[in-house]
C-alpha cells in the first residue's frame, strides 16, 4: 500500500487559515488523494479528494503538487468546530477501493 | 447523519464472552467495511465486504469473524473476548467510488 506522512500535530488561531500538509513520494498513477476527518467521540467524515488537479467545495481545498508526491488540504477560516484529527489517504481505484488504509493523521487543535 | 447504522452504541461484557456488532450501509451502498479505534490508537482496518463476498482483510484476528448479508447489513462476530479487544468499532459503507460513510461506532468494554 503506498504511504503518506502527515505530521502528528498542528495548531492554529481561530479564523485563520490552516494549511496541513502530506506527502506521499511513492504515489502511483492510479491512486487518488483522499482527505477524511475524524472529530472527537465521532466517526470519521469524508473531507475530499483528488487525482491530479485542485478541489474545492464547501469543506475544503485540495492543492496537489504537480508531481503529486505531496498535497495540502486548506481550511479556509478554522473554526473550533475544525479541531479534529485529519488523515491523508491515498485510494488506488485499480483495486476498487477494497482497502482503505488510515494512518495516524494529524491532530489539529484550534485555538480561540 | 451519514445513513450508516450501529448498534448497539454500548457493550459492557466479560473476558472469554462473545459478542456481535451489527451495521445497517446506506441505502444502495454495496461495500462495508469494519475498522478497529483502541483508546489513542488510529483506525485499524479489519475487513471489507461487497455486495456479500469478502474483499479485502487487514489485521484481523482469528477470533473475529463477519459476514455481509443479503439484504447487505453485516455484522462483526468477536470471540473469546480479551481485555485488550475493548475499544471502538466503526463500521463505513461507500458505493464503491472511495467515499466512505462511518457510522457511530460501537464501544465495546471488556471486563
Amino acid at each position: 500500500d503506498a504511504k503518506t506522512t502527515q505530521p502528528n500535530s498542528m495548531e492554529s488561531n481561530e479564523e485563520e487559515p490552516v494549511h496541513l500538509p502530506c506527502n506521499h513520494s511513492t504515489i502511483s498513477g492510479t491512486d487518488y488523494i483522499h482527505w477524511y476527518r475524524q472529530l472527537p467521540s465521532q466517526g470519521p467524515e469524508y473531507v475530499i479528494h483528488g487525482l491530479t488537479s485542485n478541489v474545492n467545495n464547501r469543506m475544503a481545498s485540495l492543492a496537489i503538487a504537480e508531481d503529486r508526491k505531496s498535497s495540502t488540504l486548506i481550511l479556509h477560516r478554522a473554526t473550533l468546530r475544525d479541531a479534529a484529527v485529519y488523515y491523508c489517504i491515498l485510494i488506488d481505484r485499480e483495486t476498487s477501493y477494497d482497502k482503505v488504509i488510515f494512518g495516524p493523521g494529524t491532530s489539529l487543535s484550534v485555538i480561540p | 447523519d451519514s445513513g450508516v447504522t450501529q448498534t448497539p452504541k454500548h457493550l459492557i461484557t466479560a473476558t472469554g464472552q462473545r459478542v456481535t456488532l451489527r451495521c445497517s450501509p446506506r441505502s444502495g451502498d454495496l461495500s462495508v467495511y469494519w475498522y478497529q479505534q483502541s483508546l489513542d490508537q488510529g483506525l485499524q482496518f479489519l475487513i471489507q465486504y461487497y455486495n456479500g463476498e469478502e474483499r479485502a482483510k487487514g489485521n484481523i484476528l482469528e477470533r473475529f469473524s463477519a459476514q455481509q448479508f443479503p439484504d447487505l447489513h453485516s455484522e462483526l462476530n468477536l470471540s473469546s473476548l480479551e481485555l485488550g479487544d475493548s475499544a471502538l468499532y466503526f463500521c463505513a459503507s461507500s458505493v464503491g467510488d472511495g467515499e466512505l460513510f462511518f457510522g457511530e461506532g460501537s464501544r465495546l468494554t471488556v471486563l
